[in-house]
């Protein structure tokens, strides 16, 4: 069974503390996204990864960064919290594009709503 | 650039009422659209997908959505709801030669009273 994982459900932190958030998925899948979830605007994509190592950004980057070290595990970084990142955070994981270009289902994890105080 | 607009953040009906939620997207080129729904204290789950042939797509839960290329929508229906469908509701699009970003809706909260 598919399955993502987040580190945590909820989070409460200080502002200017550095927060990691940690997503797992155990389907060996290429691809993986953080987004952010607020009321009234949807999910947003802060950044996403295509491979190990490898990053690029989404619509919302500023004041977060990712690291990917190992192919399961893609870590949301928060440098220093502030309020405004007070939000639900999802993670994501899809396989690789296949060759006929059909999309994949991305599967998220439960999120975590982080706090900021 | 593409845009999905969900024009009710909330929809509230009765169980066994019909219901429809509706999407509509903007694109300059074809697209390949979602949905998705939340169910509380969860993360999202694929509820069905459009991405070329017959226009009618369906899910096995007794959702269906029609994709109208003329009027740019595919809203999501179904013709009698239950409770464990109370949820949030994500319409999202994508492009064939970038599928691998989803851009997202504002969202529809669906609240289904007994």
């Amino acid at each position: 069974d598919v399955k993502v994982t987040q580190s945590s459900r909820y989070l409460v932190k200080r502002t200017g503390e550095k927060v990691f958030l940690e997503c797992v998925q155990d389907m060996d899948h290429e691809n993986m996204f953080w987004y952010r979830q607020d009321p009234g605007l949807g999910l947003r994509l802060i950044y996403f990864s295509y491979d190990v190592k490898m990053k690029e950004k989404g619509d919302i980057p500023e004041g977060y960064s990712v690291s990917r070290e190992k192919k399961e595990r893609f870590s949301l970084i928060l440098e220093s919290a502030s309020t405004n990142q007070t939000s639900m955070y999802l993670c994501a994981s899809s396989p690789t594009r296949g060759l006929a270009g059909g999309t994949d289902t991305q599967y998220f994890g439960p999120g975590t709503r982080l706090t900021v105080l | 650039a593409q845009s999905v607009t969900q024009l009710d953040s909330q929809v509230p009906v009765f169980e066994e009422a019909p219901v429809e939620l509706r999407c509509n997207y903007s694109s300059s080129v074809s697209v390949y659209l979602f949905w998705y729904v939340q169910y509380p204290n969860q993360g999202l789950q694929l509820l069905l997908k459009y991405l070329s042939g017959s226009t009618l797509v369906e899910s096995i839960n007794g959702f269906e959505a029609e994709f109208n290329k003329s009027q740019t929508s595919f809203h999501l229906r179904k013709p009698s709801v239950h409770i464990s469908d109370t949820a949030e509701y994500f319409c999202a699009v994508s492009l064939p030669y970038n599928t691998d970003k989803l851009i997202f809706g504002t969202g529809t909260r669906l609240q289904v009273f007994p």
